[in-house]
């Protein structure tokens, strides 16, 4: 099926320790996005890629660092994994049209569930 | 910057109840507006969206929000929960060529 694949779905790693997060979008979509979900926090944003080549922070960029691959495919690293990045994470992708506010929504993965101990 | 504010963080209904989620945003432009659901260990998944045209939009499942500009709002209505629709709800604006900004989410609990 079409959509949004983040793997790992699960994974526990110690303080201090490296990770990358991947996420593969099949929907030829332009832009990708990385949030974490917290409890009472919703889901902010850490980084996004509005297009192949580029990337830009988000709301919470402190302690993770992101690659664009190539269009489909858009990881998240954390270097040096902390216990206040036990979240999930969740990537998403979304189309971008040519006007301001074209017709788009955002298609979010499955989210792989960090907990750093 | 834009923001968004849902006022209630737990909702508790008994089946067969209406329920209404407030949703309001903060930004006095143009805007693009959705609600999205995510059950119990689950992805996000799209229930509605508002870009342009008829305020009153109607989504998946029996759900429905209005946008109504001048109060900044985009309430989430359903005339009758099911226990089925337990999960939890976040509204989420985004404007210009701006990315998604989420609500911190509601939780709702349908009883049987």
């Amino acid at each position: 099926n079409a959509g949004v694949t983040q793997t790992p779905k699960f994974q526990v790693l110690k303080t201090g320790q490296s990770m990358t997060l991947q996420c593969a979008q099949d929907m030829n979509h332009n832009s990708m996005y990385w949030y974490r979900q917290d409890p009472g926090m919703g889901l902010r944003l850490i980084y996004y890629s509005a297009s192949e080549g580029t990337t830009d922070k988000g709301e919470v960029p402190n302690g993770y660092n992101v690659s664009r691959l190539n269009k489909r495919e858009f990881s998240l690293r954390l270097e040096s994994a902390a216990p206040s990045q036990t979240s999930v994470y969740f990537c998403a992708s979304s189309e971008r049209g040519q006007g301001a506010l074209a017709n788009y929504g955002y298609t979010f993965g499955s989210g792989t569930r960090l907990t750093v101990v | 910057a834009q923001s968004v504010s849902q006022h209630n963080h737990h909702v508790i209904l008994s089946e067969a109840a209406s329920l209404e989620l407030g949703c309001n945003y903060s930004y006095g432009g143009t805007v693009n507006l959705f609600w999205y659901v995510q059950y119990p260990g689950q992805h996000l998944q799209l229930l509605l969206k508002y870009f342009s045209g008829d305020p009153l939009v109607k989504g998946i499942k029996g759900f429905e929000a209005e946008f109504i500009k001048s109060k900044f709002s985009f309430n989430l209505r359903k005339p009758s929960v099911q226990w089925s629709d337990t999960a939890e709800y976040f509204c989420a604006v985004r404007s210009g060529y701006s990315t998604l900004t989420f609500g911190k989410g509601t939780m709702l609990l349908v009883s049987p």
